[in-house]
């Protein structure tokens, strides 16, 4: 059974901080890692589809990393504000690019003002 | 870019009653949809997975007698819950792809039985 696991669950940060949280996934087998933008009432939005060791990942002020010899990636978000409070998942193809993504539970992230 | 639409979003029905979830992708042609469950602070579980014109395959512990899962067309896929109890109260949310797309999602269905 593949696991892919995040943490934390939940943060709640201050407007101005920068946060990062973390996804771990198989090393074995992997295709790639995606990034999902999750706000209450709407569509995943999709940030990022990972796919070679040592990528790094750029939108705005949100980036991402990539480890798949250990199997983790980093979402980081530099000074956050209250726009980014949403949850961020990360999901992991369970076989090749358009096989069943296996989902993180994601980390929620709320930005006080 | 890549629009998925689901309807309803929010239903509330009795329980033995049926009710069917629509998801239909807006601008491109969907070879694959995915059909996923979300139970409160859990991620969200596969459910099944449908092409166009073949049986869904079902993911292991869902019951495909209850989920009826319907692909007809490359841009339409439905979910059907049958006979509604108060467990199947859920948040149930849909995800097409095709070569070139990615994965593009709806917004979701709040399923209540009552």
């Amino acid at each position: 059974i593949l696991n892919v696991e995040q943490s934390p669950q939940s943060l709640h940060v201050q407007e101005g901080d920068s946060t990062n949280f973390t996804c771990s996934f198989p090393s074995s087998n992997f295709y790639a890692l995606h990034w999902y933008r999750w706000e209450t009432a709407k569509s995943p939005e999709a940030l990022f589809v990972m796919t070679l060791n040592g990528d790094e990942k750029k939108k705005g002020r949100i980036s991402a990393t990539l480890n798949t010899k250990e199997g983790y990636s980093y979402l980081y978000i530099k000074g956050s504000q209250p726009e980014d409070s949403a949850t961020y998942l990360c999901a992991f193809p369970h076989s090749g690019n358009t096989g069943k993504l296996i989902f993180g539970q994601g980390t929620t992230l709320q930005v006080k003002p | 870019g890549a629009v998925v639409s689901q309807h309803p979003s929010r239903v509330i029905c009795k329980s033995g009653t049926s009710v069917k979830i629509e998801c239909r992708s807006l601008d491109f042609q969907a070879t694959t949809m995915f059909w996923y469950r979300q139970f409160p602070k859990k991620s969200l579980m596969l459910m099944a997975t449908s092409n166009e014109g073949s049986k869904a395959t079902y993911e292991q512990g869902v019951e495909k007698d209850k989920f009826l899962i319907n692909h007809a067309s490359l841009t339409l896929s439905t979910l059907t819950v049958t006979s509604a109890h108060p467990e199947d109260s859920s948040f149930y949310i849909c995800s097409a792809t095709a070569a070139n797309y990615g994965y593009t999602f709806g917004s979701g269905t709040r399923l209540t039985v009552v």
